[in-house]
């Protein structure tokens, strides 16, 4: 079945610089891959997705790109703020039955 | 409306307790999911539901029992919990079976 690897688990970056979450894939037939974050005592929300027909998507500070070759995609924020601060989850879907793989999560630090 | 409600909040029951959590939207979603998430873990899937059937049952033990009474409603009635059962349960919604996911707040659930 589809394995969804998720890197680093904890990332601390200076609030205005940038912060990168990385993730591989092993099934070549997913499709769809959304990134969300989980804030304190709240559920996950979606931030941006990606389908593989596409190789990058931007959205203000977000951005995720997808390279289909090396079946990794990541997820790039520009000029963070402490608002940023949060757990983020990629995912992907498996292409015969749609069901969402995530990621073990990334808990995402901005410091003052 | 672009809202996923989850009652309650909060639950605290006995093992030998019957408790329900409800889910409601009104987005005209006809997917609805529940997943079960640990502390720092992702969110796992638990059951499916597409246009009122159960389409999905991840081999989940028989004390969690879904029920969808009509499309904007999802319950999980629980049923002889262990302690290892106690975890923040989550209510999600999408369009249809494998698009994007909407999550509700969750109910936090601790089994004594």
């Amino acid at each position: 079945g589809e394995n969804v690897e998720q890197h680093p688990s904890t990332l601390s970056v200076q609030e205005g610089d940038s912060a990168v979450i990385k993730c591989t894939y092993s099934d070549s037939a997913s499709n769809y891959f959304p990134w969300y974050k989980q804030e304190l005592g709240k559920g996950p929300q979606l931030i941006i997705d990606i389908r593989s027909n596409v190789g990058e998507k931007k959205d203000q500070r977000i951005a995720v790109t997808l390279n289909k070759t090396a079946k990794h995609f990541s997820l790039h924020i520009t000029e963070t703020q402490p608002e940023d601060s949060a757990v983020y989850f990629c995912a992907a879907t498996l292409n015969r039955d749609d069901k969402i793989i995530f990621g073990k999560g990334t808990r995402l630090h901005i410091l003052p | 409306d672009t809202e996923v409600t989850q009652t309650p909040k909060h639950l605290v029951m006995g093992m030998t307790n019957k408790k329900s959590l409800k889910c409601e939207q009104h987005m005209g979603h006809r997917a609805m999911y529940w997943y079960k998430q640990k502390a720092k873990k992702p969110p796992e899937l638990m059951f499916v539901y597409s246009y009122e059937k159960l389409s999905i049952n991840e081999s989940v033990p028989s004390r969690f029992s879904p029920e969808c009474p009509n499309s904007s409603l999802l319950n999980l009635h629980l049923h002889a919990l262990q302690p290892e059962d106690s975890a923040l349960y989550l209510c999600a919604s999408s369009q249809d079976w494998g698009g994007e996911l909407f999550f509700g707040e969750g109910s936090r659930l601790t089994v004594l």
